[in-house]
């Protein structure tokens, strides 16, 4: 059955600092992949997608994330913190039913917090 | 375009009743997928809708149900609501199919049961 794991339900860096926040899936088949933020009392909005284009995938807010097959992983990346980045971030796959694409599984999600 | 709405934005209900709740989708997407989320269980995948069918089901008892109107609007309903379907029900809305398109969602409807 396909899953996704998030290493780490709390994450704390410093303004500046790398931000690294770990995904793993199991699935299958290929996959399709995607990381998704939540502000306190919002919904979820997208931050990027994978879709079995290019591994290296950019998205919003100078986030970016690689898909690496071979180790059944996509973490979220971003190379200067800003305290605007304090937020929930949630990795999700979905499924596939009978060749059309289905739901998304989330993980349990990360909370990044980001010190002064 | 106007984003995702949900309505009511809270509630408060006792065990044993039960409730609908509302989502109205961006113009022009024909999808809508409900969320559950709990700190204990975290987000989990309740239904989608697609022009007004099913496409799939999470795995919800039968107790949790839902539809999908002409103009894209759904409702979930929820009987003899239980302490533990205390939760942040998310609603999202997509051009496609959930699983391969970009989802926008709602900011969601707090359900309290008592």
């Amino acid at each position: 059955a396909q899953s996704v794991t998030q290493l780490g339900s709390h994450v704390s860096v410093s303004e500046g600092a790398l931000v690294l926040l770990r995904c793993n899936y199991s699935s299958s088949v290929p996959p399709y992949l995607f990381w998704y933020v939540q502000y306190p009392n919002q919904g979820l909005q997208l931050l990027l997608k994978y879709t079995s284009a290019a591994t290296l995938v950019k998205g919003i807010n100078g986030f970016e994330a690689e898909f690496k097959k071979s180790e059944t992983s996509f973490h979220l990346t971003k190379p200067s913190a800003h305290m605007s980045d304090a937020a929930e971030y949630f990795c999700a796959v979905s499924l596939y039913y009978g060749g059309s694409q289905g739901n998304l599984i989330f993980g349990k999600g990360t909370k990044l917090s980001v010190k002064p | 375009k106007a984003g995702v709405t949900q309505t009511p934005r809270y509630l408060i209900k006792t065990r044993g009743q039960q409730v609908t709740l509302s989502c109205s989708p961006i113009s022009g997407h024909r999808s809508v997928s409900w969320y559950q989320q709990t700190p204990g269980q975290g987000l989990q995948f309740l239904f989608e809708y697609f022009s007004e069918t099913q496409r799939n089901k999470g795995n919800f008892p039968g107790r949790f149900s839902g539809r999908q109107f002409s103009n894209s609007r759904s409702e979930m309903n929820v009987s003899t609501l239980e302490l533990g379907d205390s939760a942040l029900y998310l609603c999202a809305s997509s051009e496609g199919l959930a699983g391969y398109n970009e989802q926008f969602f709602g900011p969601g409807t707090r359900l309290t049961v008592l």
